[in-house]
């Protein structure tokens, strides 16, 4: 079973890029992950899933501003132009050979 | 476009069981190409799946929960319910349902609902 770590915070400044990361556990090079936006006092927002190639699949209406990357255990949300709304929770999740769903405990990203 | 909703007592006895119901538009929940699921946040724990419902009735569950759940799917209504037996405190959180990806990419969720508050408490 596949595990996520992501560092509980993150800052930057309005109008900045920003890149989270999202890591997988070892032996898990090859897995798939989905990113996901929680803006305060709201429900989870699929944003993309990031393949292990960096192959893409974004969420509807979700602007080219956000993208995804790969590069070995770890999986990339780099936020571009970001925007005061921007300020969210983000969290990652996979999932393993029996399809059993582990969510990554989120990163907490703070617009300055 | 595709809703989720969430509905329920958003208080619950100790030893009871929670039950919700998730209403779905914008798409069938009987048309095969998805999983429904159930994922609850709470503070001490974070995001945690419960499990997912498929139409026919299939279902898989988080070993963790799986002893206290049951959930099913009504393709009359376009809904689909989760039930938790025997609450404790431990069970407080927000309750989400989702549409799940897993028979098509991978278990992910690409809708969400707006999540409901479930309290147990006496």
């Amino acid at each position: 079973q596949p595990v996520v770590t992501q560092s509980p915070s993150a800052s930057a400044s309005l109008g900045a890029s920003v890149r989270l990361t999202c890591t997988l556990s070892n032996g898990h090079i090859y897995y798939a992950i989905a990113w996901h936006q929680q803006q305060p006092q709201k429900g989870p927002r699929f944003l993309m899933k990031v393949d292990s190639d960096g192959s893409l699949n974004r969420g509807d209406g979700i602007p080219d501003r956000f993208s995804g990357s790969s590069s070995g255990t770890e999986r990339y949300l780099t936020i571009s132009s970001l925007q005061s709304e921007d300020e969210a929770d983000y969290y990652c999740q996979t999932w393993g050979s029996g399809i059993e769903v582990v969510f990554g405990g989120g990163t907490k990203l703070t617009v300055l | 476009q595709v809703q989720l909703r969430e509905s329920g007592p958003g208080l619950v006895k100790p030893s009871q069981t929670l039950s919700l119901t998730c209403a779905v538009s914008g798409v069938s929940v009987s048309s095969g190409r998805y999983y429904w699921s159930w994922i609850r946040q709470s503070a001490g724990k974070g995001l945690e799946w419960i499990g997912r419902v498929y139409t026919g009735g299939s279902t898989s569950y988080n070993p963790s929960l799986k002893s206290r759940v049951t959930m099913s799917i009504d393709t009359s209504k376009n809904q689909f319910s989760l039930n938790l037996s025997s609450v404790t405190a431990a069970d407080t959180a927000i309750y989400y349902c989702a549409r799940d990806l897993t028979f098509q990419e991978g278990a992910y969720f690409d809708y969400w609902g707006q999540g409901t508050l479930v309290t147990v408490s006496s």
